[in-house]
């Protein structure tokens, strides 16, 4: 199916565990994003790319490692996971051009025990 | 840098009473605007945006939101509410990277309630 999703919707992991949660991309969006949602914090970026092999450092990056290998796909690694990183994650796709529009993929629930 | 805020992190309103959420940006350059509302357990979709023309800016589902300049404002409005309007709204603003294209700055979120 067309579409931005992500993987899995829920995550229960364990202090200093490394996790990674999957986000993809059916358009070739060149522009993907990953937010987190935290309760009075809004959405807040963490990385974001511009295309395969480009990356760049979001508002919040400390933790957390991503990779761009293909368009389509934009994982977001947790290299070990600590209890400040308990959130939803948000991935997102834009194309870079035109409709001006983010589309964003269901979520990921994370929870660090 | 982009910075947008939200007043009111919760508003209620009643059934068919006017919806009023409200979003004050400040941004170095001219914005591009957004509105996007979260239902349960589901992701941002798009209610409408403002990037130029128009200032009045209708979208999806009745909404409209009027981006005023001298007011650094872009308020959202729907003039009755429906029960399924109950959701989180999150106001945005751009901020231009590259080749034209930009980053998107989010505002808290208004969590919006529709009494009976």
């Amino acid at each position: 199916d067309a579409g931005i999703t992500q993987s899995p919707r829920y995550k229960i992991t364990e202090t200093g565990r490394q996790v990674t949660l999957m986000c993809h991309q059916t358009w070739s969006h060149s522009y993907m994003f990953w937010y987190r949602q935290d309760l009075g914090h809004g959405l807040r970026l963490i990385y974001y790319s511009a295309a395969a092999d480009i990356t760049d450092k979001g508002e919040v990056p400390d933790g957390y490692v991503v990779s761009r290998s293909k368009t389509e796909n934009f994982p977001l690694t947790l290299e070990s996971a600590t209890r400040s990183q308990t959130s939803v994650y948000f991935c997102a796709s834009y194309s870079g051009t035109g409709n001006y529009g983010y589309t964003f993929g269901s979520g990921t629930r994370l929870t660090v025990v | 840098a982009q910075s947008v805020t939200q007043l009111g992190s919760h508003v209620s309103v009643s059934e068919g009473a006017l919806v009023l959420l409200r979003c004050n940006y400040s941004s170095s350059v001219p914005p591009y605007l957004f509105w996007y509302v979260q239902y349960p357990n589901q992701g941002l979709q798009l209610l409408l945006k403002y990037t130029t023309g128009a200032t009045l800016v209708k979208g999806i589902n009745g909404f409209e939101a009027e981006f005023k300049k001298s007011e650094t404002s872009f308020h959202l409005t729907k003039p009755s509410a429906h029960m399924s309007d109950a959701a989180e709204y999150f106001c945005a603003v751009s901020s231009p990277f590259g080749a034209g294209s930009y980053q998107l700055t989010f505002g808290k979120g208004t969590k919006l309630s529709v009494i009976p």
